[in-house]
C-alpha cells in the first residue's frame, strides 16, 4: 500500500487561487469517493478541511473546494491567505485501509 | 466538548515497547473508530491502523502487522496503542483520531503523544 502522491510545495499570492493534486490509485482514490484532506500547521494536530472528495464541515471556509477526476483528487484554495500556509495532506479509504498522502507545503507569497 | 486526550511524551530504547493511551470524552466512544497516526520528525502522517471499540475489532496495513496491538477499554472510554520491537525510525509524535462508523474521515484529533526511541 504505497502513500497517495502530492507536489512537495505550493505557493501563490495572496488572493490567487491554488491547486494540490493528490494521484492514487485503483484500490484507493480511482474506487472510492471517500478522499478527505487535513491541514496541519507546524506543531499541531491536523484538522479536516473536506470529507469525501468536496464536503466541507462545519466551521471551514468556503475558500476551500474539492474534486476527483479518475485517480487524482484535488483541493483547491481560492483567494489564498496567509493563514493558509500551513502542510495539507489527502487520505482515501481502501477496502478497510487508509492510506495518506505524501504532504504538500503551501507557501504564500 | 468533544475531545481526545493522549498520554505523555515517551522516551523509550530500542527493542523495547511503548503504549500511548488515548481517552475520549464528550460523545458516546462505541460509535466512533479510533485510528493511530503517526509523523516522523519532518515528515509526513502515517495510517497505522484502526480500533473498533463496540466489538474490538482491529485493522493494520501490512507495515504493522506483528508489531502494533491496538485495545480499548470501554469502562473508561480509552484506546491504546502498543508498539514493540521499537528501533529508532519509530521515533514519531504518535497520534490519535475518531471516525463515525458511517464515514470515512477523522473529524476530530489528539495532540499527539511525542515518543523517542534512543539508546
Amino acid at each position: 500500500q504505497s502513500a497517495l502522491t502530492q507536489p512537495a510545495s505550493v505557493s501563490g499570492s495572496p488572493g490567487q487561487s491554488i491547486t494540490i493534486s493528490c494521484t492514487g490509485t485503483s484500490s484507493d482514490v480511482g474506487t472510492y469517493n471517500f478522499v478527505s484532506w487535513y491541514q496541519q500547521y507546524p506543531g499541531k494536530a491536523p484538522k479536516l478541511i473536506l470529507y469525501d472528495v468536496s464536503n466541507r464541515p462545519s466551521g471551514v471556509s468556503y475558500r476551500f473546494s474539492g474534486s476527483k477526476s479518475g485517480y487524482t483528487a484535488s483541493l483547491t484554495i481560492s483567494g489564498l491567505q496567509a493563514e493558509d500556509e500551513a502542510a495539507y495532506y489527502c487520505t482515501s479509504y481502501a477496502t478497510g485501509l487508509y492510506v495518506f498522502g505524501t504532504g504538500t507545503e503551501v507557501t504564500v507569497l | 466538548q468533544v475531545q481526545l486526550v493522549q498520554s505523555g511524551a515517551e522516551v523509550t530504547k530500542p527493542g523495547a515497547s511503548v503504549r500511548v493511551s488515548c481517552k475520549a470524552s464528550g460523545y458516546t466512544f462505541t460509535d466512533y473508530y479510533i485510528h493511530w497516526v503517526r509523523q516522523a520528525p519532518g515528515q509526513g502522517l502515517e495510517w497505522m491502523g484502526w480500533i473498533n471499540p463496540n466489538s474490538g475489532g482491529t485493522e493494520f496495513p501490512q507495515k504493522f502487522q506483528g508489531r502494533v496491538t491496538m485495545t480499548r477499554d470501554t469502562s473508561i472510554s480509552t484506546a491504546y496503542m502498543e508498539l514493540g520491537r521499537l528501533g529508532s525510525d519509530d521515533t514519531a509524535v504518535y497520534y490519535c483520531a475518531r471516525q463515525y462508523y458511517y464515514s470515512y474521515f477523522m473529524d476530530v484529533w489528539g495532540k499527539g503523544t511525542t515518543v523517542t526511541v534512543s539508546s
